[in-house]
């Protein structure tokens, strides 16, 4: 089946500082991407559909100056996480749909992000 | 607000056993029904896509059925063995996907 690599898998930084996740389809071209949090114990949510070439979409409630996401080829979605706080601790999960919109998604293996 | 809702939220069944859990969704809007397995430091993994009312679908000792009319649907895992354990996600497709919090299945030896 299709592959989703994303990295780093686990990220710890300080109050203040900028990370970026990167999210890569391995062996299809996506141009879509999507990218989700998760709370623990918390359901999936939709951050932002990440579309290649263009402007991200994001969902009511992220801030798109905090979360910038740049999808600058068909394989490869980046997240950056701009001055994290610790309520920004989360994890963070992509994943693409090689057939489209509307069909199984293919994920990442998540990012774990510890804000100190 | 359209809510997705999964129970139980975990369960621990014996080797062996059969068991079952639960995926609440709108009944309206709907494209489809997703249910995916997500292993521990993994990614989750698509089991079905269900898109007909009535809808039974299977793969190995895993299987799941759809009412739509009343938003449910099941997903049945029969004989369970260890590596059955790991969370259960559903998602509804009404043009977006609204996640579950997931199952969190625990077979025991």
């Amino acid at each position: 089946g299709a592959v989703v690599s994303q990295h780093p898998s686990w990220v710890i930084c300080k109050s203040g500082t900028s990370v970026k996740i990167e999210c890569r389809s391995l062996d299809f071209q996506a141009t879509t991407m999507f990218w989700y949090r998760q709370f623990p114990k918390q359901s999936l949510m939709l951050m932002a559909t990440s579309n290649e070439g263009s402007k991200a979409t994001y969902e009511q409630g992220v801030e798109k100056d905090k979360f910038l996401i740049n999808h600058a080829s068909l394989t490869l979605s980046t997240l950056t996480v701009t001055s994290a706080h610790p309520e920004d601790s989360s994890f963070y999960i992509c994943s693409a749909p090689p057939t489209g919109i509307g069909y199984e998604q293919y994920f990442g293996p998540g990012t774990r992000l510890t804000v100190t | 607000i359209l809510n997705v809702e999964q129970s139980p939220q975990s369960l621990h069944v014996q080797e062996g056993d059969s068991t079952n859990f639960t995926c609440s969704f709108p009944s309206s809007n709907f494209y489809a029904l997703h249910w995916y397995r997500w292993e521990t430091a993994k990614s989750p993994e698509a089991l079905f896509v269900m898109t007909l009312n009535g809808d039974e679908k299977k793969k190995g000792r895993i299987s799941a059925t759809l009412n739509t009319k009343e938003g449910y649907s099941y997903l049945y895992i029969k004989g369970s063995q260890p590596e059955d354990s790991a969370t259960y996600l559903c998602a509804f497709d009404g043009g977006q996907l609204i996640w579950g919090a997931g199952t969190k299945l625990i077979i025991k030896p």
